[in-house]
């Protein structure tokens, strides 16, 4: 156990739909990641959040976007869903050790576009 | 552009040695991490690389070298939980952005 929620574990929602995916940090981490993973793009980086403010930006597009609130819990937010947005979400969150920054990886959102 | 090579497959022998090679190619190199993941699980950390050498954890080992945009991943005294695909990652912190690339990652099958 990584110490890293994540909600909910799975997902079923139509095309066009918008869907809200949660994640709680480990206690004290104050980053927060975004990554999805598809079996044929690999695990592709989302967005970066540290003590609310975005940090960092990946591929995400224009559809999905996601914040970090003042608890440090984030929410990722997906809208007009499409059948490729099928995929496994993950959450993450970081501790820098004098510039080592190790990733705690949450379980998972499965998300199912139908 | 930005990218990171590693082998799809790899086949080794319960109680040998494995390398996992990964090249990357970046604007702004900044740390190249290995990642552990499991079947139906979330991916693990392993081992981090900020400067160039020989980083050594357990029996999991990572190497860096900053000159030749290289690194890897070594596993000694394989056994059968081993078994997974383990993922190379480099933060790219160039003039214009911050990312954090990820390879297609290394699918480690050991035999007995």
């Amino acid at each position: 156990d990584s110490g890293v929620t994540q909600t909910p574990k799975h997902l079923i929602t139509a095309t066009g739909q918008r869907v809200t995916l949660r994640c709680s940090p480990r206690s004290g981490d104050l980053s927060v990641y975004w990554y999805q993973q598809s079996l044929d793009q690999g695990l592709q980086f989302l967005i970066q959040y540290y003590n609310g403010e975005e940090r960092a930006k990946g591929n995400i597009l224009e559809r999905f976007s996601a914040q970090q609130f003042p608890d440090l819990h984030s929410e990722l937010n997906l809208s007009s869903l499409e059948l490729g947005d099928s995929a496994l979400y993950f959450c993450a969150s970081s501790v820098d050790r004098g510039g080592q920054e190790t990733q705690y990886f949450g379980p998972g959102t499965r998300l199912l576009v139908l | 552009g930005q990218s990171l090579e590693q082998p799809s497959e790899v086949t080794a022998v319960e109680g040998a040695i494995v390398q996992i090679n990964c090249t990357y190619q970046t604007s702004g190199f900044y740390g190249l991490s290995w990642y552990q993941q499991h079947d139906g699980g979330a991916p693990t950390f392993l081992s981090y690389n900020g400067l160039d050498g020989l980083e050594e954890t357990g029996r999991f080992s990572s190497f860096l070298s900053r000159s030749d945009s290289y690194g890897y991943l070594l596993l000694q005294e394989l056994q059968m939980k081993d078994s997974a695909s383990y993922f190379c990652a480099v933060r790219d912190r160039g003039r214009r952005d911050d990312k954090i690339i990820f390879g297609k990652g290394t699918r480690l099958h050991i035999l007995p």
